[in-house]
């Protein structure tokens, strides 16, 4: 059973616009972690942002943020000022403990046009 | 520099003819993984070490073995590879303290199996 669910096969994107990647997950559990990964062309996988489910606060870095809303079971990345740079696949996984597998979503190609 | 290295990057071979990805951290990390990347699949894990000599079947073990003799490497062996095992490969570590941190990734071993 599919425990990460992204919505958007792919989203695009002006530069210097906005753009909002949904993600949903199914647990029982009231610790878990969750995080978005990028992975541009390159096939590296890179980590965008980390959010432990106890912290009520959404985390931030840089030009990426989350909407974290643990009762409806959905995690959210927003891009702000997007950059052609940010052309990519994004992951988002979910996993309960640093000995738990990292569960994905199939992901979203996010494409930045000038 | 902290690194999870895989070889090779690239491989064709054909139906039944054994073959061995390694792969190899420097970060000391306890826990090591396998994934393999499909289209609208996301990643999916193959197997997983907590340590050396522990290792555990993830979800798509099928065809795949696995071996830990030390803590730094995590081999990924197809015995007699198959075309369905034609995807993309990642090898993975992460610290097992203070809650699960970032997964750190190889960059990637695309296999094809004729």
């Amino acid at each position: 059973a599919q425990t990460v669910t992204q919505s958007q096969p792919e989203m695009s994107v002006q530069e210097a616009e906005t753009v909002t990647l949904s993600c949903t997950y199914d647990t029982s559990e009231s610790d878990y972690y969750l995080f978005w990964y990028k992975q541009p062309p390159s096939r590296q996988m890179i980590l965008v942002i980390r959010q432990e489910a106890y912290k009520q606060q959404n985390a931030t870095e840089n030009r990426f943020s989350v909407n974290f809303q643990k009762a409806a079971k959905s995690f959210s990345l927003k891009i702000s000022d997007s950059q052609l740079g940010d052309a990519a696949m994004y992951f988002c996984a979910y996993t309960t403990d640093s000995w738990g597998k990292l569960q994905f979503g199939a992901g979203t190609q996010v494409v930045v046009t000038p | 520099e902290a690194q999870v290295t895989q070889n090779p990057r690239y491989l064709i071979t054909v139906t039944g003819k054994k073959l061995t990805v390694t792969c190899s951290q420097n970060m000391n990390h306890e826990y090591m993984s396998w994934y393999r990347q499909d289209p609208g699949l996301g990643l999916r894990q193959i197997y997983y070490s907590m340590n050396v000599e522990v290792t555990d079947k993830g979800d798509v073990p099928e065809g795949y073995k696995v071996s830990r003799k030390e803590k730094r490497n995590f081999p990924l062996i197809l015995e007699s590879p198959s075309p369905n095992q034609t995807s993309l490969y990642f090898c993975a570590s992460r610290r097992t303290s203070g809650g699960a941190g970032e997964l750190f990734f190889g960059e990637g071993s695309r296999l094809t199996v004729l």
